[in-house]
């Protein structure tokens, strides 16, 4: 079973519009972290933002926030305000607990190609 | 700071040649990762060490062998290349001991095995 599904391959959105991306996952680990990646067209992969599943808020960082619902195992992207530089691949990823130390890894999504319209 | 460096940033082999990818952090990161990345797949772990010493079996890990040489360094082998091999290939690191730690990743490698 997939761990992570991203299930919009591709999205357009027009200039200035908020824009979600969609992330389920699947554990049952109670201890994980959620986190977002951008890959811009040249390649490198920036992190965006990060979520515990034990954080009691919605992440936030600048234009980017995360809608986290534990229950629905769903932790969808949302860029307010897009702007054409937003326009990239856009990857989720989950690492689950670390109840046996060395659980390290990130296992990521199929990720979603986000172009804005001017 | 560099952060991950990756070398080199492209390669062309021919089937059944070798290559080592060379990675190296400067952030005193303990866990270091090697992916690959092919259209419509995402990203696919390889190989992983948690810490110096140390290395493990991601989900891809059939014709690839990972060396940990030091804290900093943590290189990847291709034995004996195939065209199912053709990819870009991050390498990436993180302090380890906690969730929320994110990966640091490499500007990656672009692989074609022709």
């Amino acid at each position: 079973a997939q761990k992570i599904t991203q299930t919009q391959p591709g999205m357009f959105v027009q200039e200035k519009e908020a824009v979600t991306l969609d992330c389920t996952y699947d554990t049952s680990d109670p201890s994980y972290g959620l986190f977002w990646y951008k890959q811009p067209s040249s390649g490198e992969m920036i992190f965006l933002i990060y979520q515990g599943s034990y954080d009691q808020q919605n992440a936030t960082e600048g234009r980017y926030s995360l809608n986290f619902q534990k229950a629905r195992k769903s932790a969808n992207l949302v860029i307010s305000a897009s702007q054409l530089g937003d326009s990239a691949m856009y990857f989720c990823a989950m690492r689950e607990g670390l109840s046996n130390f060395g659980n390290e890894k990130l296992t990521f999504g199929t990720g979603t190609r986000l172009t804005i319209i001017p | 700071n560099a952060g991950v460096t990756q070398t080199p940033k492209f390669q062309v082999l021919k089937t059944g040649q070798s290559m080592t990818l060379q990675c190296a952090q400067d952030m005193n990161h303990n866990s270091m990762y090697w992916y690959r990345q092919d259209p419509g797949m995402g990203l696919r772990l390889i190989y992983y060490s948690a810490s110096e010493g140390t290395t493990d079996k991601g989900e891809v890990p059939n014709g690839y062998n990972v060396s940990r040489l030091n804290k900093r360094e943590f290189s990847l082998r291709l034995e004996s290349a195939a065209p199912s091999q053709t990819s870009v290939y991050f390498c990436a690191s993180s302090e380890a001991g906690r969730t929320r730690f994110p990966l640091h990743f490499g500007n990656g490698t672009r692989l074609t095995v022709t």
